[in-house]
């Protein structure tokens, strides 16, 4: 059974640029979260897919977009980047029914910088 | 409005137990949680509780919720150096759509 990996470790970007962040599910699961972590902050919850559709999100604004596919993986795309982007951005898998999820798997994050 | 409050820092000695707190403000949550995050690590679920349960026990780890004052503990009986992280509280909240509400992290440091 893998865990959830998530690419690339590191990116830099520019301010005004897209970025794009993937990330595979562990094995089984069918849901996706996904949150952004600046330094000596918890995590913010951006939002979740199930069944690639989302269910759940939190207060970022439209530039903060995701899919997911059929095998549950998953993207996070952000548009026009500000330099308050810059955090870890980290994925969590889990199987859920819909709802809230009770154990969700974290990845090891993508560091973003938006220089 | 949403938020999760904890203390920033918590030190302790090894062998004595550890209480690290949590308030929330919203009161439609379905589960809460405490998580571990070790530097340069991911974020480990440590435990969860129903929020229609005041306690649960698991092995070294208990966790207590009042939920009238919205107040959220962790407790760790026997601390080790191991312990040493940042402690997260978080929620799960069911309004119309599904949200999870972290707190800011209580750092852990364990003295020998």
């Amino acid at each position: 059974e893998t865990g959830v990996t998530q690419s690339p470790t590191h990116l830099i970007k520019t301010r005004g640029q897209q970025v794009t962040l993937r990330c595979s599910s562990q094995s089984g699961h069918n849901t996706v979260s996904w949150y952004q972590q600046a330094l000596g902050q918890g995590p913010q919850f951006i939002f979740q897919y199930y069944r690639e559709e989302e269910n759940g999100r939190g207060n970022f604004p439209p530039r903060f977009s995701g899919l997911q596919f059929p095998n549950y993986s998953s993207e996070l795309n952000v548009n026009a980047l500000e330099l308050d982007d810059s955090a870890l951005y980290l994925c969590a898998s889990s199987h859920s029914s819909g709802g809230p999820s009770i154990e969700q798997y974290f990845g090891p994050g993508t560091r973003l910088t938006v220089t | 409005g949403e938020d999760v409050e904890q203390s920033l820092f918590l030190s302790v000695r090894e062998g004595d137990s550890s209480v690290i707190n949590c308030t929330y403000t919203d009161s439609s949550s379905t589960y809460l949680y405490w998580y571990k995050q070790e530097p340069g690590a991911g974020l480990q679920l440590l435990t969860y509780i129903f929020s229609n349960m005041d306690m649960k026990q698991d092995q070294r780890l208990t966790v207590l919720l009042n939920k009238k004052d919205k107040h959220l503990s962790l407790r760790i009986a026997d601390t080790q150096t191991g312990d040493s992280a940042i402690y997260f509280c978080a929620e799960s909240v069911t309004s119309g759509t599904y949200k999870y509400i972290f707190g800011t992290g209580t750092r852990l440091k364990v003295l020998a």
